[in-house]
This record gives structure tokens, C-alpha cells and sequence, in this order.
């Protein structure tokens, strides 16, 4: 089976512009979570979606940043105006059921300069 | 504080050695402990996982879960260079829809 896929794997943006990250999760996986890791940080939640619809967006660090899942296929990650504190690598995973059983992509590498 | 800490090495060994990672956590309600290896430039991919205490092995990786001690462990025998990678100890939260990660240990087996 394909993997979770994510693209692209990197972005250099200006601050104040604006970047879509997109993944596509492993057919069937209804749950579908995005991580980021800032430089020399661990790897943290940003949120979680059944489906299409989002179950947890604790780790969402402010309105600047936009999650969606179209038709509970793939979803994208928006961040609006992206700022310096933003660069790192996100990740996205899926997962069948809610459990250990994760799938992560390779991730996007987000650089602001 | 952070709920599962790890110490970022970086590690380096020769290849045959045996490997000793070790993180610790937070939350004494924490169930389901993971192990996830990274390859440069590659999402993180899961090696093992234990639930609750004991121990639970895999060819030549040992995950150890200790809960007295809130500590989390993964052996590596006869250490290879293929094994070079960072490795993650992670552990589920308690909702279950999220896992909180250690920093990472880089490791290199030396040839």
C-alpha cells in the first residue's frame, strides 16, 4: 500500500507570505493527525481528524494556522501570514483506528526567512 | 514540565556494541510507550511499542517500560550501521489521540 504522502517536502517563504502543506493519507485511514518540529524541539501534536471532521486541535498554535480535510480524503495545512517562529518540519500521519498504529509521512520542511 | 524527556545524545558506538536508549515520563497514568526510529530526511517510522510495564523484544531490540520508575528503555544488541538514525521514545496521552515525544537520541554505529 502507498504510504502517507506529503508535499512538498520543502518550502522557503518570506515572512508574511502564505504556505499550504498538503497530505495525502494511506487510503481507507480515517484518522489523520499533523505534528511539527521546530529546530532542537521535540516533535509536537498540532491536531487530530476523524474523517473530515476536526476531533482535537489542541496543539494548534494560533489562528494563523488553518487545517482542513476535504471529504475525509487528504488535508491541508495553511499558514496565514507565516511568521519566522514557524519554520520547522511538519509532519502528517494516519491511522486506521485510534490507536498506536501511526503512519508518518516524511514531512514538509518549512522554512520563514 | 515535559511529559516524556530523553537525552539528545549524540551517540556513537562501534558496530557488535549493545545500545542503551533511555527516556523518562511524566504522567504515572501513561499506558502505551513507544519506540520510533528516524532516518535523516524520513518521517518517523515505530520500532516498538510496550503496554504497561515489562518487557517485550524484537529480534534484536528490547523495549523496557519500568513504571516505578516512570522510565522507558530500548536495547539494541550486536549494534549495526544500518541502525544509525535518530531514535524516539514517545508516549500516548490519555485521551489517546495524541503521543508526546522525547527530543530524539542521534545514534551512529561505527563500522
Amino acid at each position: 500500500e502507498a504510504g502517507v504522502t506529503q508535499f512538498p517536502s520543502h518550502s522557503v517563504i518570506e515572512k508574511g507570505q502564505t504556505v499550504t502543506l498538503r497530505c495525502d493519507p494511506i487510503s481507507g485511514h480515517d484518522n489523520l493527525y499533523w505534528y511539527r518540529r521546530v529546530m532542537g524541539k521535540e516533535i509536537k501534536f498540532l491536531l487530530h481528524f476523524v474523517k473530515e471532521s476536526k476531533q482535537d486541535e489542541s496543539g494548534m498554535p494560533n489562528n494563523r494556522f488553518l487545517a482542513e480535510r476535504t471529504g475525509g480524503t487528504y488535508s491541508t495545512l495553511k499558514v496565514q501570514p507565516a511568521e519566522l517562529e514557524d519554520s520547522g518540519v511538519y509532519f502528517c500521519a494516519s491511522s486506521h483506528g485510534v490507536d498506536y498504529g501511526y503512519t508518518f509521512g516524511s514531512g514538509t520542511r518549512l522554512t520563514v526567512v | 514540565q515535559k511529559e516524556v524527556e530523553q537525552d539528545p545524545g549524540p551517540l556513537s558506538v562501534p558496530e557488535g556494541a549493545i545500545v542503551s536508549l533511555n527516556c523518562t515520563y511524566s504522567n504515572s497514568a501513561f499506558q502505551y510507550f513507544m519506540w520510533y526510529r528516524q532516518y535523516s530526511r524520513k518521517g518517523p517510522e515505530l520500532l516498538m511499542y510496550t503496554y504497561s510495564s515489562g518487557n517485550k523484544e524484537d529480534g534484536r531490540f528490547t523495549a523496557q517500560v519500568d513504571k516505578s520508575s516512570k522510565y522507558i528503555s530500548l536495547f539494541i544488541r550486536d549494534s549495526q550501521p544500518s541502525d544509525s538514525a535518530t531514535y524516539l521514545c514517545a508516549t500516548l496521552s490519555n485521551t489517546g489521540n495524541q503521543f508526546y515525544f522525547g527530543t530524539g537520541t542521534s545514534l551512529t554505529v561505527i563500522p
